[in-house]
């Protein structure tokens, strides 16, 4: 199946600990983004990737590192985890066209929990 | 900041009637806007993006565009029990680097 994956599904760790999420797409798109949705739904843009460039690096605690290996992977490394960052993470992946129509296609998301 | 304001909701409508949902917009460079849908648990899904003034149809999803007031709707006619959902309205600039932001979604229940 074409789609964008994520892995873990669900984390549960204590804080302070130290974890990743891993995600993949298929769908050939040349940019990738780390969303967070916190508990009152909001979707806040973490970070953004254009194949393999860091290129949308919003207000976000330099605890969370993402990376991109290749432009089909992106990863996020959070260290140091605390109670505040218990939300579900989201990636997505879009085609840049250059027009204004941009449509991004979400993973399932990652729920973290931090106990 | 650059927001997208929408009502919470939740918006409750009967089965087989009009829902309309709203949003609005700060940044006056938006160009282009978006629905998703997003089902409890799930992740968002686009149903509809605008980019002109006025109407655009697909189905049984109308969404309008108001540059002047920054102002952004969806209609969905026909409302089934499926259609409840959070809706997430965002806006994002022409060209570039598609920085997108989202609402905070207006939750809506169609009552059977």
């Amino acid at each position: 199946d074409t789609a964008v994956s994520q892995t873990p599904k669900y984390l549960v760790t204590q804080m302070g600990n130290d974890k990743s999420i891993k995600c993949e797409q298929n769908l050939g798109h040349d940019t990738m983004y780390w969303y967070k949705q916190d508990s009152k739904k909001f979707l806040k843009i973490m970070f953004s990737y254009n194949n393999k460039e860091l290129i949308i690096n919003e207000t976000v605690p330099n605890r969370f590192s993402p990376k991109s290996p290749d432009k089909a992977h992106l990863n996020l490394h959070i260290n140091s985890l605390e109670l505040g960052d218990s939300a579900v993470y989201f990636c997505a992946s879009s085609q840049r066209q250059g027009v204004s129509y941009n449509e991004q296609f979400f993973g399932p998301g990652t729920r973290l929990t931090v106990l | 900041q650059k927001e997208v304001e929408q009502n919470s909701g939740p918006l409750s409508v009967p089965e087989g009637a009009i829902a309309s949902l709203n949003c609005t917009y700060s940044d006056r460079g938006s160009q282009s806007f978006f629905w998703y849908r997003q089902y409890s648990g799930k992740s968002p899904e686009l149903i509809m993006f605008i980019y002109s003034n006025g109407d655009k149809e697909d189905g049984r999803f109308t969404a309008q565009l108001n540059k002047a007031s920054q102002y952004v709707s969806l209609l969905i006619r026909d409302s089934q029990p499926s259609d409840s959902a959070t809706y997430l309205c965002a806006a994002a600039p022409s060209g570039g680097y598609q920085k997108v932001t989202f609402g905070t979604g207006t939750k809506l229940q169609v009552i059977p």
